[in-house]
């Protein structure tokens, strides 16, 4: 079956890089028309979608976020990565991965999502 | 940036009712390709996001028929019929036609 699992550093301060890993089964990311976003969500308020990777490499970002995010995988570890880098307080949320499969079929698997707090 | 405007924030609703939710977006959502990429997620308390309908009328595998999704262009709509206690949480409307984006949500609850 298909699962996700983020994971991160819990606790970091502002200025500092973010590094965000999925770690995933039940799928390939080599596999024609699979991808693999991510999305946040600031504590009580909705959902932001962040960037996208894809089976060939593609990659796609928020423009409002985009010079500060990098997405990347490891196709043969099972793993997405994110990195956000110059952080501050806004960035403080849970972090989802969740699983595309053909692009507009909507993000079918989620993992729990992971907290990140971003604080001096 | 195409936004998502949600109605209502909130929705009361009587079990066993019928609940409308509304998705209305600042550009069309058609696609080049002809194809409309909307979206609609259920985030239940405590949980995370899940995928209810996506190009907007498609059912997600193991998605009750109580859930349609309707709409083109810029309006849509997800009803919700017979409304069950496990229905209740945060809808989200999404479009991937564009540079993704996402509704600013309705809470459905219980009146």
């Amino acid at each position: 079956q298909v699962t996700l699992k983020e994971s991160g550093p819990g606790i970091l301060q502002p200025s500092q890089t973010l590094s965000l890993t999925c770690t995933f089964s039940g799928f390939s990311l080599s596999t024609y028309g699979m991808g693999v976003g991510w999305i946040r969500q600031p504590s009580g308020k909705g959902l932001e979608w962040l960037a996208n990777i894809w089976w060939d490499d593609d990659k796609y970002y928020n423009p409002s976020l985009k010079n500060r995010l990098t997405i990347s995988k490891d196709t043969s570890n099972n793993q997405a990565f994110l990195k956000i880098t110059n952080v501050d307080t806004a960035d403080t949320a849970t972090y989802y991965c969740a699983r595309i499969y053909y692009s507009g079929d909507g993000f079918d698997y989620w993992g729990q999502g992971v907290m990140v707090t971003v604080s001096s | 940036d195409v936004v998502l405007t949600q109605t209502p924030v909130a929705q009361p609703v009587t079990l066993g009712d019928q609940a409308s939710i509304s998705c209305r977006s600042s550009q069309s959502l058609v696609h080049s390709n002809g194809n409309t990429y909307l979206e609609w997620y259920l985030q239940k308390p405590g949980q995370s996001p899940q995928l209810l309908i996506y190009k907007v009328s498609n059912r997600f595998s193991g998605v009750p028929d109580r859930f349609i999704g309707s709409g083109s262009g810029s309006d849509f709509t997800l009803k919700i019929s017979r409304v069950e206690p496990e229905d209740l949480g945060v809808y989200y409307c999404f479009q991937a036609t564009h540079d993704p984006t996402f509704g600013s949500g309705t809470k459905l609850e219980i009146k």
